[in-house]
């Protein structure tokens, strides 16, 4: 099955620097990868999600690029602020399953400081 | 107000006792999904449901049970045959997927603590 694996584990930055959050994916099948983005003690909520068919996909200050062949995607956030500070999920999600099922990486603590 | 709504926020069990977590949502959304999440690992899937009345095993269903008896709930009971079951338990819903791209929506979460 999929397994998604995710870097760093912890990542630190000063605020207005950039964050890369890294992800590899096994099956080459998979088609839709979600970031999420969860505060403490709450629900992961989606910040932006890219299919295979794009290679880059942007939002303000937030991008995720997506390489087929080499079977990685990463988070790219700019001009970072405290409020960015959280936990960032990726997940890869294949249909072969007959239905969506998303895998998730192990998560990257943000700490953006002022 | 649209949403994922669980309940409650904490619990705690003893040992050997069952407990239900509730996930009601209002989106009209056909599939339902309950995951864990252990500190600092990724979320895991445990049950799914993309139907009223039919629900999935997932890659950690041992221990777990579900019902699907309406589309806007989706409970999950953890019985004492889960070995560890101390954890964060999160609820989301979808729109039907198939084979289709469709964004999951999280509820806030349960933390359940067996003492």
């Amino acid at each position: 099955g999929e397994n998604v694996e995710q870097h760093p584990s912890t990542l630190s930055v000063q605020e207005g620097d950039s964050a890369v959050i890294k992800c590899t994916y096994s099956d080459s099948a998979s088609n839709y990868f979600p970031w999420y983005k969860q505060e403490l003690g709450k629900g992961p909520q989606l910040i932006i999600d890219i299919r295979s068919n794009v290679g880059e996909k942007k939002d303000q200050r937030i991008a995720v690029t997506l390489n087929k062949t080499a079977k990685h995607f990463s988070l790219h956030i700019t001009e970072t602020q405290p409020e960015d500070s959280a936990v960032y999920f990726c997940a890869a999600s294949s249909p072969n399953t007959g239905f969506q099922k998303l895998v998730f990486g192990t998560g990257t603590r943000l700490l953006v400081s002022p | 107000d649209g949403g994922i709504t669980q309940s409650p926020k904490y619990l705690f069990r003893k040992e050997g006792q069952n407990v239900t977590l509730s996930c009601e949502q209002n989106l009209n959304h056909d599939a339902m999904y309950w995951y864990r999440q252990d500190p600092g690992q990724g979320l895991r899937l445990i049950y799914y449901s993309q139907i009223v009345n039919d629900f999935q095993k997932g890659d950690i269903a041992e221990g777990y049970s579900v019902s699907r008896e309406k589309k806007e709930s989706f409970p999950l009971t953890v019985t004492s045959a889960q070995k560890n079951p101390t954890a964060f338990y999160l609820c989301a819903s979808s729109t039907q997927s198939g084979t289709s791209y469709n964004e999951q929506f999280f509820g806030p979460g349960t933390r359940l603590t067996v003492l």
